[in-house]
């Protein structure tokens, strides 16, 4: 059983140009999730996806945007970024988009924005 | 809206001391409590959660936490603490009515003493 993976690992970008950053989950699962970690913070709500539709929406701006793909992997697009927007990103994936669900977490995406 | 306190960002214990780690919490609807445990560059893995059953929730690696609703809070403690816990810990917070947004607490740094 193949756990969930997020590629790049580390990404450094400059303030203003765009980023994608991808998760695999985890086989069976058909709900994904993602998050920002800020240093020193715990992780941040931004979107689930749920079947390829989103399933709730944390309080981010509309320029941080997600996809979710027939295979269930799902890709983080950020646009226009900002300085504030270096974090780690994380993806977790479940069963169903159930409230109880245990949620599998990738090891993270390491973004920097210079 | 539902909210998660962490008290203490850093707790330090000496091996085979009792470990206690304080989340309450605040939720409009009966909640689903979370602990996850995070090792450095790692992702996060669940160590128990509660989804209205049992009280007193059994998780990995020994640890253990008791829901309070008088109290509102989701204590997670240890009998024994080992070298090895030492990791950043999460408490996190889902109502279980309304769209699905997880609420995680700041975080707290465990240290073990040898």
């Amino acid at each position: 059983e193949t756990g969930v993976t997020q590629s790049p690992t580390h990404l450094i970008k400059t303030r203003g140009q765009q980023v994608t950053l991808r998760c695999s989950s985890q086989s069976g699962h058909n709900t994904v999730s993602w998050y920002q970690q800020a240093l020193g913070q715990g992780p941040q709500f931004i979107f689930q996806y749920y079947r390829e539709e989103e399933n709730g929406r944390g309080n981010f701006p509309p320029r941080f945007s997600g996809l979710q793909f027939p295979n269930y992997s799902s890709e983080l697009n950020v646009n226009a970024l900002e300085l504030d927007d270096s974090a780690l990103y994380l993806c977790a994936s479940s069963s169903s988009g159930g409230r109880g669900d245990t949620q599998y977490f990738g090891p993270g995406t390491r973004l920097t924005v210079l | 809206a539902q909210s998660v306190t962490q008290l203490g960002s850093h707790v330090s214990v000496s091996e085979g001391a009792l470990v206690l780690l304080r989340c309450n919490y605040s939720s409009s609807v009966p909640p689903y409590l979370f602990w996850y445990v995070q090792y450095p560059n790692q992702g996060l893995q669940l160590l128990l959660k509660y989804t209205s059953a049992a009280t007193l929730v059994k998780g990995i690696n020994g640890f253990e936490a008791e829901f309070k609703k008088s109290e509102t809070s989701f204590h997670l403690t240890k009998p024994s603490a080992h070298m090895s816990d030492a990791a950043e810990y999460f408490c996190a917070v889902s109502d279980a009515g309304g769209s699905y947004i997880p609420t995680f607490g700041r975080g707290t740094s465990l240290i073990v003493h040898p």
